[in-house]
């Protein structure tokens, strides 16, 4: 009973370093999210995806990269980590059916140093 | 576009004590409404959910109703304890096609829960 899987749980890095964070489900579902959470500030949406091969922009995508080359996968990429990265991500998924919740992966804390 | 609006924590309560986090909402047609939980350390978790007007979402002895006269959707509960000391989320799904489902979220209350 996994539903969602996101590797690592934390992670420090130096400015300018690259990474990225995965994101598995095992529920089948279309729909999945990143979001980052600030102390404070709620959570932010980064990207969605509908579908395999289809991605797109949230609220706040600056400075990161997404893809879903499977229905289960959905990896996010930090190309030049800067300071303002740091935070706590989420990955989540969905059904397609308009009322089903979110189900949301127990988080990744990054570190930009 | 839309919003959520929730009450600043932290919340500070003895066991026991009745509960009641406001969350107002702005958005249009008729959104689907959420509370989620965050425990320490742990990823969301959906805690009670309405869809359409009048509608209740219930669980744990959390209850919330879906009131679209004053676009609120609090939540309560009769007599915490210490368990239930996390973060509270209010969200809102919006109700247009093509959204994917895009939650949009309050920025959490914190509750305490004290012996």
């Amino acid at each position: 009973n996994a539903g969602v899987t996101q590797t690592p749980k934390f992670r420090i890095l130096k400015i300018g370093q690259s990474m990225t964070l995965q994101c598995t489900q095992d529920m089948n579902h279309n729909y999945m999210y990143w979001y980052r959470q600030d102390p404070g500030m709620g959570l932010k949406l980064i990207y969605y995806s509908v579908g395999a091969g289809i991605t797109d922009k949230g609220e706040v995508p600056n400075g990161y990269n997404v893809s879903r080359s499977t229905t289960e996968d959905f990896p996010l990429r930090l190309e030049l980590a800067a300071p303002s990265q740091t935070s706590v991500y989420f990955c989540a998924s969905k059904g397609t059916e308009s009322n089903q919740p979110q189900h949301f992966g127990d988080g990744t804390r990054l570190s930009i140093l | 576009g839309n919003s959520v609006t929730q009450m600043e924590g932290p919340v500070t309560l003895s066991e026991e004590a009745f509960l009641t986090i406001n969350c107002t909402y702005t958005a249009t047609g008729y959104p689907s409404l959420f509370w989620y939980v965050q425990y320490p350390g742990e990823g969301l978790q959906l805690l009670l959910k309405a869809t359409k007007a009048d509608d209740k979402g219930s669980n744990k002895g959390f209850e919330a109703t879906y009131r679209k006269e004053t676009t609120s959707f609090h939540l309560e509960k009769g007599s915490v304890q210490v368990s239930d000391s996390a973060v509270y989320f209010c969200a809102l799904s919006g109700f247009h096609t093509g959204t994917a489902s895009k939650l949009t979220f309050g920025t959490g209350t914190r509750l305490q829960v004290m012996l």
